[in-house]
């Protein structure tokens, strides 16, 4: 079965841009979440989507924004980038909503 | 506030003794606790499940332990190996489709 699949790995936008990341969950998991990671937050909860509807979302700015299509495969928006915003972002999957599954991860650099 | 606590210094063992790890948090009410573990530039790989109902489980070389009163989690790798290097990462879901991640503790094993 194949994991979960992110692209792109690696991103370089400039302040102000946007950015648009994908995930596609393993075959079946209808969950799918999404986290920023960088050193001195560790992972930090962005939102959760189950059959198109977002559950849940952490404490982010309205700039950080997500979907969710019907074949589960997901993605999220950062608009207005700020420097602030270079981090590792990672999506994960879930077939009941307990165990993830997480992809590899976007690294993106905002200079 | 809720807090999640992890070591943040780096754990350094010798091969073949056992590493402990902590995780300890407050103001959370986890329905279930969960242990990850990721190497540089991956994203998080479950280990581990343990519910608030559960005092110990096992899975192989590993350990968990659960004590809500103290709320606190202890992760064992026994008869540790250089490749355990990584950092562990505690998690608690609390419900609302959201988990909320600990800032994780670096492992060295040396052989």
């Amino acid at each position: 079965k194949a994991g979960v699949t992110q692209t792109p790995r690696y991103l370089i936008k400039t302040r102000g841009q946007q950015v648009t990341l994908s995930c596609s969950p393993i075959s079946g998991h209808r969950s799918v979440s999404w986290y920023q990671q960088t050193p001195g937050q560790g992972l930090q909860f962005l939102f959760e989507y189950f059959s198109e509807t977002q559950r849940n979302k952490g404490n982010f700015p309205g700039r950080f924004s997500g979907r969710q299509f019907s074949n589960s495969r997901s993605e999220m928006n950062v608009s207005t980038l700020e420097l602030g915003d270079s981090a590792l972002y990672l999506c994960a999957s879930s077939l009941v909503g307990n165990e993830q599954f997480f992809g590899p991860g976007t690294r993106l650099t905002v200079l | 506030s809720q807090k999640i606590e992890q070591n943040s210094e780096a754990l350094n063992i010798q091969e073949g003794k056992t590493a402990t790890l902590t995780c300890n948090y407050t103001n959370y009410s986890p329905a279930y606790l969960q242990w990850y573990r990721q190497d540089p530039g991956r994203g998080p790989v479950f280990l581990l499940l343990i519910r608030e109902n559960e005092k110990e489980k096992r899975k192989e070389r590993l350990k968990v332990t659960f004590d809500t009163t103290l709320k606190q989690s202890l992760f064992h790798i026994t008869a540790s190996q250089p490749a355990d290097s990584a950092t562990y990462l505690c998690a608690l879901y609390t419900g609302g489709f959201k988990t909320i991640f600990g800032a994780g503790t670096r492992l060295f094993v040396k052989a």
